[in-house]
């Protein structure tokens, strides 16, 4: 079963860091480009950062360069970021995305998300 | 501008058809890509490219594309189709990509 489990979200304080991760089971992970959504509390879905296969390139939305990392290790099929300088509108469920191989704009594989809390 | 809109929530009756818009200049260039996100769950790829199910998505889901604007349609809507869909495409710069604010379907 292809699947994406997410883990490493908690309650942080502003400023804090947090690293975030997504293990891959049930396909090639080292053919995939993947993503990271999050979704803040009733609120609709916003595109956070994406690697390629090989973890060479990334891109990430203005909100987040220059304080997250995307990275992921193909050999241990997982995918990380690491959030740094938390402010309060980092609060968010965080989604796991796996890019289409067929469609490079569609993400075809969603995880469960994991909660990230920024709070005093 | 790279933003994405949809109508915020739209209502049909049980067995109709029911039509969601996206409108944005960067969907001259790219498709959209639909999204079904239930309460409590991930969200579920619907539609992609031209007009592009994945597997096991029912074909009352379909999708079209003129200028600006994507549709995704539901043809004789079930009560399990009830939702907040959301599109999405990349943006003018093709780098970064962009969600709409959704559509909560009510399904009557």
């Amino acid at each position: 079963e292809v699947q994406l489990v997410e883990s490493g979200g908690s309650l942080v304080q502003p400023g804090g860091s947090l690293r975030l991760s997504c293990a891959a089971s049930g396909f090639t992970f080292s053919s995939y480009w993947m993503h990271w959504v999050r979704q803040a509390p009733g609120k609709g879905l916003v595109w956070v950062s994406r690697i390629d296969s090989d973890g060479s390139s990334t891109k990430y939305a203005d909100s987040v360069k220059g304080r997250f990392t995307m990275s992921r290790d193909n050999a241990k099929n997982t995918l990380y970021l690491q959030m740094n300088s938390l402010r309060a509108e980092d609060t968010a469920v965080y989604y796991c995305v796996r890019e289409s191989t067929h469609d490079r704009d569609a993400f075809d594989i969603w995880g469960q998300g994991t909660m990230v809390t920024v709070s005093s | 501008s790279s933003e994405l809109t949809q109508d915020p929530a739209v209502s049909v009756a049980l067995g109709q058809t029911v039509r969601i818009t996206c409108q944005g200049d960067s969907l001259r260039t790219y498709y959209a890509s639909w999204y079904q996100q239930k309460p409590g769950q991930a969200p579920v790829l619907v539609i992609h490219g031209k007009n592009d199910r994945p597997s096991g998505i029912p074909d009352r889901f379909s999708g079209s594309s003129s200028g600006n604007t994507a549709s995704l349609t539901i043809t004789g809507a079930q009560a399990e189709d009830e939702a907040d869909f959301y599109c999405s495409s990349r943006d003018s710069s093709g780098d970064h990509y962009v969600f709409a604010t959704g559509t909560k379907v009510t399904v009557l």
